[in-house]
């Protein structure tokens, strides 16, 4: 099946530094990302949707001048946690596919585990 | 609201041992289902789908998961258990026009030799 990498696996931060987190399809080309967050033992929650070229998605309560989503290419979407905090430390999941619609298949990354001390 | 609900939150059984695990689904049109299992510290791995057709759906590692609207649920079944089956179920929705997956909560399945 395809593949989608995150990096870095995980991640440790002081409080108020800003953290990048990758996300790649290695071997298709990714219409759309999406970035979930899941805190221990709970769910993963939507926090944005990316789509190449355009501006994300954010869920409601998401903000986005702390969680910066860039989809600079078909095969590439960042997340960046700008001045992190405590509260931030979770697992972050990003999710691609092919194209549009319900019978396209998404893919999961490894996840990224943020820390902030 | 679209809305998945996992009622179990924690589930322990016997190698060997069948395995179902329930999910309810709140979704005023056809509903585009899924079933992913998680490993400890690792993404979803997609087990199965329903989108339409026969409502017994067959997947990857032994499961299946059977569609029943009048129920509004999608449950998941395996016949018999085994230990690597330990991990985090979660079952899903497309919602937002069919572009967004949404969640249940979870069941984390315990398997005792």
């Amino acid at each position: 099946g395809a593949v989608v990498s995150q990096h870095p696996s995980w991640v440790i931060c002081k409080s108020g530094t800003s953290v990048k987190i990758e996300c790649r399809s290695l071997d298709f080309q990714a219409t759309t990302m999406f970035w979930y967050r899941q805190f221990p033992k709970q769910s993963l929650m939507l926090m944005a949707t990316s789509n190449e070229g355009s501006k994300a998605t954010y869920e409601q309560g998401v903000e986005k001048d702390k969680f910066l989503i860039n989809h600079a290419s078909l095969t590439l979407s960042t997340l960046t946690v700008t001045s992190a905090h405590p509260e931030d430390s979770s697992f972050y999941i990003c999710s691609a596919r092919e194209r549009p619609g319900p019978a396209a298949e998404l893919f999961f990354g490894e996840g990224s585990r943020l820390t902030v001390l | 609201a679209q809305s998945v609900t996992q009622p179990d939150i924690h589930i322990t059984v016997s190698e060997g041992a069948s395995l179902e695990l329930r999910c309810n689904y709140s979704y005023g049109a056809t509903p585009y289902l899924f079933w992913y299992v998680q490993s400890p510290g690792q993404g979803l791995q997609l087990l199965l789908k329903y989108f339409s057709g026969d409502t017994l759906v067959q997947g990857i590692k032994g499961f299946e998961a059977e569609f029943k609207r009048s129920q509004s649920s999608f449950n998941l079944r395996k016949p018999s258990v085994h230990w690597s089956d330990a991990a985090e179920y979660f079952c899903a929705v497309l919602s937002g026009g069919y572009n967004k997956l949404i969640f249940g909560a979870g069941t984390r399945l315990a398997v005792h030799p």
